[in-house]
């Protein structure tokens, strides 16, 4: 099984900064690899796929990168609204996998 | 317009069964992998099961092989996951979810979430 590893735990910021949140696989998932964010009471909702590529609808203040075991999901300026929980998930090989999320709150 | 919407979720004794059921609309159902993903409360996402557009391949997490099954009927446009010998760490709220993986090239993820049903063992 491929453990997903996001790191930090939590980030605390203020509107307009930018955020770089970071995930690492236990081995190569290539770039099968997306990010999500679910708000409170709210279910996730698809933000990259294929390591980089944007989700439908997505803002351009959200870009990743990475491939192979080192990722990152950067929001260019934080908004209001980007207050979230961010979870890394690979779909390189069964069983698929979820990091353990990286919440982003208000400083 | 895409929706999924899932039912079933109640609470029931460890040892017990239940069926969840999630009903779809808005894409060809035939034509994706669905899969489950369930949350338990105040934790974080965990993938469940996926099953192959026409039913032909299933995958499981490891703590639920053996005990669920997933399934789906193409006519109905419907998905369904039995879940037998319900332990107390099974509770959380389960996600029917659309799987974008294989439907054209580079595509992949989670694309489509239901607003899930909640499942809880507990004696």
């Amino acid at each position: 099984e491929v453990v997903m590893t996001q790191s930090p735990a939590t980030l605390s910021v203020s509107p307009g900064e930018r955020v770089d949140l970071f995930c690492r696989a236990s081995q190569n998932v290539n770039s099968y690899l997306a990010w999500y964010q679910q708000k409170p009471g709210q279910s996730p909702r698809l933000l990259i796929y294929g390591a980089s590529t944007r989700a439908t609808g997505i803002p351009a203040r959200f870009s990743g990168g990475g491939s192979g075991i080192e990722f990152i999901l950067t929001i260019s300026s934080l908004q209001p609204e980007d207050f979230a929980v961010y979870y890394c998930h690979h779909y390189n090989k069964w069983p698929r996998t979820f990091g353990q999320g990286t919440k982003v709150e208000v400083k | 317009e895409v929706q999924l919407v899932e039912s079933g979720g109640a609470l029931v004794q460890p040892g017990e069964s239940l069926r969840l059921s999630c009903v779809t609309s808005g894409f060809t159902f035939s034509n994706y992998w669905m899969t489950w993903v369930r949350q338990a409360p105040g934790k974080g996402l965990e993938w469940v099961a996926n099953i192959k557009g026409d039913g032909s391949e299933k995958y499981y997490m490891d703590s639920v092989k053996g005990r669920f099954i997933v399934s789906r009927d193409n006519a109905k446009n419907s998905l369904s996951l039995q879940m037998n010998n319900l332990r107390v760490e099974d509770t959380a709220v389960y996600f029917c979810v659309r799987d974008s993986w294989g439907r054209y090239y580079g595509s992949g993820g989670f694309d489509y979430w239901g607003q899930g049903t909640l499942v809880t063992v507990s004696s």
